[in-house]
Order: C-alpha cells, then structure tokens, then sequence
C-alpha cells in the first residue's frame, strides 16, 4: 500500500522559514515525479510544485518562485519543500502526492500537514 | 497559464438524483483532464483521470466525458457517501491548475 506521510508544519513569523518532509513507502519511489499541492483554509487546491524521478526537473506555480526549493532524497525515500520569506497567504494545508508524468494525475495524497505564518 | 472554471460552484440534490459538473479550460487541453474528490476533513482521491478513464476502485456511478475545452462529471445515482467537493484538474502542461471545486450538499 502506498503510504505518502508530512511533516513539519506548524506555526511560523511572517519572513520566516520552514521545511515540510514527506516519508513515502509501498512503492518503487525512483519510478515516480512527486508534488506538493496546498490548500488555503475553507478555499479550494493549489498546485505548488512538481520534481521528477531523478530531481532533474521542477516546476513551480508562479507564486512561489524563488522562494520555495522542492527537492528529493531517493536514498531515503522523502520528499521535501523549503519554504522560505513566508507570507499570510502560504498558509495552508501542503499535501505529499504522487504524480503520473503519463496520465497527468495526481494520486495518491498524503493525509497534508498544516503550516500557519502569522502577521 | 490554463485556467479551469468549474460549474456551479455548489448544488444541492437528493439521494438518487443524477447531479452533473462541468469544467471549462481556457484553452485546448484534448483529453489531460482529471476529477477528483474531496470528503471534509480529507485528502482528495482521484475518480477520473484523462476526462472519461474511471480509476480502478471507483464505483461506475462516475463518469467523465468531454475534451478539448468543456468536460462534466456525472454522478447518476448519487448516494450519501458522495456529498463532497469535486475538482477538475488540467494535465495538459505546468503549472497544473485546478477548478475552483462544485460542492454537493444534501437537499
């Protein structure tokens, strides 16, 4: 069974730092792109970054260049986001999900972790 | 970047009902286009990936049909376990963007 768990949210100062991690297991974790989508409380799913099997590629939403890093540990089976110079509107739940390069979704989710910056 | 508008944004309906989304992308995305959905207090799961394909596990009451711009959802019986929120979800190119989800609430 595939098992995607976060970690690492909490309660951040505006301007400040946080990494999120996501253990996975119960599949071959270098066959697979990985991603992180967030949502706002009470709002809707917000793609925020992709990383390919071999961290080769990412892509992030605009909104997040150059501020959060994802990258990956295959030795380790995990997945991580830097985020850093935080704002109000990056709080959110962050999810941990696979993606498949081939048919373009995303599944499956981890159970999301919170983070909270405050003003 | 493609845009993806999800309507209505809520519906209300009754055990059996046959309820209908619809997902408009702003522009061609052919077939890369995914449901997903979302109970309270949960992760998303995925019902339907490239606007038709049913994913293994989820009941034939879903389907998905479309491409190019315009898809729907259908669910044709609805029943108590499927009040939640659903998103459409575009697979064409970076960034991935998602409507903005059709809550289905009990009448």
């Amino acid at each position: 069974e595939v098992q995607l768990v976060e970690s690492g949210g909490g309660l951040v100062q505006r301007g400040g730092s946080l990494r999120l991690s996501c253990a996975a297991s119960g599949f071959t974790f270098t066959n697979y792109w990985l991603t992180w989508v967030r949502q706002a409380p009470g709002k809707g799913l917000e793609w925020v970054a992709n990383i390919k099997e071999d961290g080769s590629e990412r892509y992030y939403v605009d909104s997040v260049k150059g501020r959060f890093t994802i990258s990956r540990d295959n030795a380790k089976n995990s997945l991580y986001l830097q985020m850093n110079s935080l704002r109000a509107e990056d709080t959110a739940v962050y999810y941990c999900t696979q993606y498949s390069s081939t048919w373009g979704w995303i599944d499956p989710w981890g159970q999301g972790t919170l983070v909270t910056v405050s003003s | 970047d493609i845009q993806m508008t999800q309507s209505p944004s809520s519906v209300s309906a009754s055990v059996g009902d046959r309820v209908t989304i619809t997902c408009r992308a702003s522009q061609d995305i052919s077939s890369w286009l995914a449901w997903y959905q979302q109970e309270p207090g949960k992760a998303p799961k995925l019902l339907i990936y490239t606007a038709s394909s049913l994913q293994s596990g989820v009941p034939s009451r879903f389907s998905g049909s479309g491409s190019g711009t315009d898809f729907t959802l259908t669910i044709s019986s609805l029943q108590p376990e499927d009040f939640a929120t659903y998103y459409c979800q575009q697979a064409k190119s970076f960034p991935l963007t998602f409507g903005g989800g059709t809550k289905v609430e009990i009448k």
